[in-house]
């Protein structure tokens, strides 16, 4: 099974900081990268698919990046709402996998 | 307005059997992949098990973790996912979502819209 490794597992910063998590494939996964927000007791929410284009009805302080095995997602300026708990996940190959997630709260 | 409402959580015991159910709308359910995903207590996500869509005959794909004691299925005409959940063990306690996928540009399929999830409970 593909590995995906997110770092950091948590983080705290400002009102209108740019918040950056990175997400690393343990094999390459071409550009089958997506990323979900999660709040607490909520479902998932999907964000992001084929590593930068935004699901439907996302704002676009969201954005993804990256090629390959590395991959990032940004909050451009982060607001209260922001708080929640991100997921990347590949769909290159099955078993689809999830990184362990990143708990960003605001300060 | 697609919607996946899930039902059939309940508390069961380590060896007994459920079946969860996962009722689709607001979009033609037989062009879409659809996924079981759960969550257990304070933990991260794992992909349970799969249909393919009607393209792809319907055909099923399973976690290591699953297969050969849960076994998914559809209702077309109840626009319906079915997961059938046998040999239950304690560590199969969690949140499980029904998820629909779509395909990007290449022909894979990303998750796009979940269900809000219900709760199973493996315990004696």
């Amino acid at each position: 099974d593909t590995q995906m490794t997110q770092s950091p597992s948590s983080l705290s910063a400002s009102v209108g900081d740019r918040v950056t998590i990175t997400c690393r494939a343990s094999q390459g996964i071409s550009n089958h990268l997506a990323w979900f927000q999660q709040k607490p007791g909520k479902a998932p929410k999907s964000l992001i698919y084929a590593v930068s284009n935004l699901q439907s009805g996302v704002p676009s302080k969201f954005s993804g990046g990256g090629s390959g095995t590395d991959f990032t997602l940004t909050i451009s300026s982060l607001q209260p709402e922001d708080s929640a708990t991100y997921f990347c996940q590949q769909y290159n190959t099955y078993p689809l996998t999830f990184g362990g997630g990143t708990k960003v709260e605001i300060k | 307005e697609v919607q996946l409402v899930e039902s059939g959580g309940d508390l069961v015991q380590p060896g007994g059997s459920l079946r969860l159910s996962c009722t689709a709308s607001g979009f033609t359910f037989s062009d879409h992949f659809v996924e079981w995903v759960r969550q257990a207590p304070g933990k991260g996500l794992e992909c349970v098990g799969r249909s393919r869509n009607k393209a792809d005959s319907y055909n099923t794909e399973y976690a290591a973790s699953v297969k050969g004691r849960f076994i998914i299925s559809r209702d077309e005409s109840k626009n319906s996912l079915y997961l059938q959940m046998n040999s239950l063990k304690i560590e199969d306690t969690g949140v499980y979502y029904c998820v629909r996928a779509s395909f990007d540009s290449s022909h894979y399929c990303y998750f796009d819209y979940w269900g809000q999830g219900t709760l199973v409970t493996v315990s004696s």
